[in-house]
């Protein structure tokens, strides 16, 4: 068990619809990064937030935003879904903002229909 | 365009033999490599980690080499077991004050065969 806890787990959900996905970081750790994985794009960076601010964007759709709010948990809002939006989408936490030792959570898939 | 190379895609070793993954990176700024081991259904896990000053690093089973150079770095599983069976993600990244992010390789699914 990294720490790290994403919810819900599973999600399916139509097209055209919003979705929130939740995390919260290991205790103490001030950076959140969010990931999305595909099978044909592997692991890409969407955004990292550090103790509540944006800190760097990675290939995040105009459709996807995400917050870190006070209390250090993130959520990563997904609206106008496609179809290629299904995907796992993974959040990690580092205690600093460097990055190094990122610890994932399992992951929320997400199946767009 | 992608910055972390990673072969094989797929691997197989008999368990006892040693695995070999490597990457090639085209970032000169890239100053930390970390390995994440990954299983179905679960997030990447750290694995092992190196920075560039360092020409390999050793955590029981599981050794980096880094060729600074050659742009470089493997893993290498020494005694393969049938548990060591995952996909394998070498990463790289610029340790900055300011903010960060992982760049991943594509990833090698190891099978270890009793």
């Amino acid at each position: 068990d990294s720490g790290v806890t994403q919810t819900p787990k599973h999600l399916i959900t139509a097209t055209g619809q919003r979705v929130t996905l939740r995390c919260s970081p290991r205790s103490g750790d001030l950076s959140v990064y969010w990931y999305q994985q595909s099978l044909d794009q592997g692991l890409q960076f969407l955004i990292q937030y550090y103790n509540g601010e944006e800190r760097a964007k990675g290939n995040i759709l105009e459709r996807f935003s995400a917050q870190q709010f006070p209390d250090l948990h993130s959520e990563l809002n997904l609206s106008s879904l496609e179809l290629g939006d299904s995907a796992l989408y993974f959040c990690a936490s580092s205690v600093d903002l460097g990055g190094t030792e990122a610890f994932f959570g399992q992951g929320t898939r997400l199946t767009v229909v | 365009q992608q910055q972390v190379k990673q072969s094989p895609q797929s691997l197989i070793v008999q368990k006892g033999g040693i695995s070999i993954i490597n990457c090639a990176y085209e970032n000169t700024a890239f100053d930390y490599f970390p390995w994440y081991q990954q299983f179905p259904g679960k997030g990447p896990a750290l694995l092992i980690a190196i920075r560039p000053d360092v020409s390999e690093k050793k955590e029981g089973r599981f050794t980096i080499s880094f060729n600074k150079s050659a742009k470089q770095f493997s893993l290498h599983i020494m005694d393969s077991q049938p548990g060591d069976s995952a996909t394998y993600f070498c990463a790289a990244s610029i340790r900055s004050g300011t903010a960060s992010k992982l760049t991943f390789g594509t990833g090698t699914r190891l099978q270890v065969t009793l």
